[in-house]
């Protein structure tokens, strides 16, 4: 079992839609909690991040992150074509060795 | 503007020719990560450097890659000899171990999308 699972999808939306993307963990060291978008031929981009527990919000985006059941989500209100690209979750412990670990990456289409 | 840059961005090869790979990191940072992307297995760390020193190589296949950073301003990634296996798209990212909005936050390249025939 991996350490930080995420359903690959594809999801596809239409546009206005809102979007929830969700990753599960094993490993309660982790305290940072990111989300980085990675459109298409590119590299990822870090998105958004979450320190421990609970919601972050930043325009239609939102984090969660639930320590007592090992869950974190996003949400995309209204969501846009623009918005149409991979999400990974990654997460990494309190110390600053390199322990960052990344989901698969949720393929998110968001049509017209 | 700051960005990592990456070069080739396309590489297609025979099995068993050299690949390599080259990563200029953001000017400043202190640490270079290299990772492998595909579709079954996701973003796979490969190795990480800090201060040009490796950490941590243990996701690299040793008989075959080998990750070097010859001075701050340039990393590499080689492979020898290729195999088809070794089909991926391969990203650098650099950091600072002490800053970024997350400790040690990663900006990736725009990676170097690989075939070997």
């Amino acid at each position: 079992q991996k350490e930080v699972e995420q359903d690959p999808g594809p999801l596809s939306v239409p546009e206005g839609a809102i979007v929830s993307l969700n990753c599960t963990y094993s490993n309660s060291a982790f305290q940072y909690f990111m989300w980085y978008r990675q459109y298409s031929r590119k590299g990822p981009e870090l998105l958004m991040y979450t320190y421990s527990s609970g919601n972050k919000e930043d325009g239609r985006f939102t984090a969660q992150v639930d320590k007592s059941s090992k869950y974190i989500s996003l949400f995309i209100r209204d969501s846009q074509p623009s918005d149409s690209a991979t999400y990974l979750c990654a997460m990494r412990g309190e110390n600053n060795n390199n322990d960052m670990r990344f989901g698969a990456g949720t393929r998110l289409t968001v049509k017209p | 503007d700051a960005r990592v840059t990456q070069t080739p961005r396309h590489k297609v090869t025979e099995m068993g020719q050299e690949v390599t790979m080259r990563c200029q990191p953001i000017l400043g940072h202190n640490t270079v990560f290299w990772y492998r992307q595909t579709m079954m297995q996701g973003l796979e760390l490969l190795a990480y450097f800090r201060n040009r020193a490796p950490l941590d190589d243990s996701g690299m296949p040793k008989d075959r890659f080998s990750a070097e950073m010859p001075d701050a301003t340039l990393a590499t990634l080689k492979i020898q000899p290729s195999e088809p296996r070794d089909s991926a798209v391969y990203f650098c990212a650099s950091g600072l171990a002490a800053g970024g909005r997350v400790p040690n936050e990663q900006f990736f390249g725009p990676g170097t999308r690989l075939t070997v025939l």
